[in-house]
Parts: structure tokens; sequence; C-alpha cells
């Protein structure tokens, strides 16, 4: 079965340090990986997906199939990236998403 | 569009007792989906329904039930509330085909069970 870790429950970081997510998986096929962000007060919403190859927000994300990862980064944190992530994985054209356990990244001024 | 929208937003039930919290959606998609959120356990998926009347079992279904019998709205039921079952409750849903894959989700449903 599949499985989504994020092994940091909490993460605190200075505003204008960079900041790295981690998420690793298991899939034995071919996954499609999400991150998906809960910022305060507001519903869960997608942030980007790795077919994509896009930068949101000034995050971007690498799938990494050897290491089996697909880590978010930003090169410079700010206040409002303050949420709580997860990273989310989807079977090869499958109609479900499994989770990961949740970061939740603190941004201080 | 409202998107995705759940009702109640807060409730709390002694254990023992039934609910229905109500899902539904206004985009005319196809799947629709019922998560738990727990702390450090992220998001697990308790039923889905990839269309109107169909239903199925997703990771952690046990002591509870669902039903989708009009395409916008998707039911979750708990017959005889348990402390174990106190959670925030997300709904969510998706188009079936034609561009990415996106899930769009409700605001939540706070639920208490004492």
């Amino acid at each position: 079965a599949q499985r989504v870790t994020q092994p940091e429950k909490l993460l605190s970081v200075f505003k204008g340090a960079p900041v790295e997510l981690k998420c690793n998986y298991s899939y034995s096929g071919s996954p499609e990986l999400f991150w998906y962000v809960q910022y305060s007060r507001q519903r869960l919403q997608l942030l980007l997906r790795h077919i994509s190859r896009e930068s949101i927000k000034g995050f971007t994300a690498d799938l990494n199939k050897g290491e089996t990862s697909f880590h978010l980064k930003k090169p410079f944190a700010q206040e409002e990236d303050s949420a709580m992530y997860y990273c989310a994985l989807r079977e090869t054209s499958g109609s479900r998403l499994t989770f990961g356990e949740g970061t939740q990244l603190t941004v201080n001024p | 569009n409202a998107g995705v929208t759940q009702t109640p937003k807060f409730r709390v039930l002694k254990t023992g007792q039934s609910m229905t919290l109500l899902c539904a959606q206004d985009m005319n998609h196809e799947y629709m989906y019922w998560y738990r959120q727990d702390p450090g356990m992220g998001l697990r998926l308790i039923h889905y329904s990839v269309g109107e009347g169909t239903t199925a079992k997703g990771e952690v279904p046990d002591g509870y039930n669902v039903s989708r019998l009009k395409k916008q709205n998707f039911l979750l039921g708990l017959e005889s509330a348990a402390p174990s079952q106190t959670s925030v409750y997300f709904c969510a849903s998706r188009r079936t085909s034609g561009g990415a894959y996106e899930q769009y989700f409700g605001p939540g449903t706070r639920l208490t069970v004492t």
C-alpha cells in the first residue's frame, strides 16, 4: 500500500530564511504528488502538483524518484507562509489521495 | 458559486448519539470524499463516492456510513458516536476527467463527542 511521510510535525524559521518541508513516499508504481496548504481559518487548497513543474508563491517541489521524495522548498520564507502543509500522493490513474501527517510551518518576524 | 459547503460547522454530541453531516457542491463534480483530520495523523479518507448512487470505503470507514442519493450531496452518518470520533471532518469533490487532478475542499465540521 502507498504511504506518505512528513517527518517534521513542526517547523519554525525566520522571515527571509530558506525553508524546506520534507515529504517521502512509498509506492511501487508511478505516482502523482501534490502539496496542499491550509492557512489559518481557511480551507485546504492545492498549492502545487509535480507534473506542472510550477512555482507557486515562490514554492517549488521536485519529484525525486530515486529517493522517493517530493520536498517543498522556498528560498526566502515570508510570514504569510505560516500554515499547515500536507503532501499527498495519487496512485497511477487513481481516484484517491493519500495524505501525509502534515507539517505546521511558522515563519517568525 | 459556493464551491463545497458543509453543514453544520460545529457540533457536540454525547456518546451514543447519532448525527449526519451534509456536504454539498455546486460544481457538478462526480467524485466526492469524506476525510477526518486529527493532529499528527494528517487527513485520512473515511468514504468516497465516484458518482451518484455509489460509495466506497476509504482508509478508516468503521463507525461511519455514507449516502450519495443526489450528485451534489454526500452525507456522512455516525450511528452511535464515540469519543474516538472527535475530529475535524472535511468533505472534498473533484471532476471526473479533463484538466489536472484537483480536489476542492469544504470548510470543515468540528465534531466533539463527550
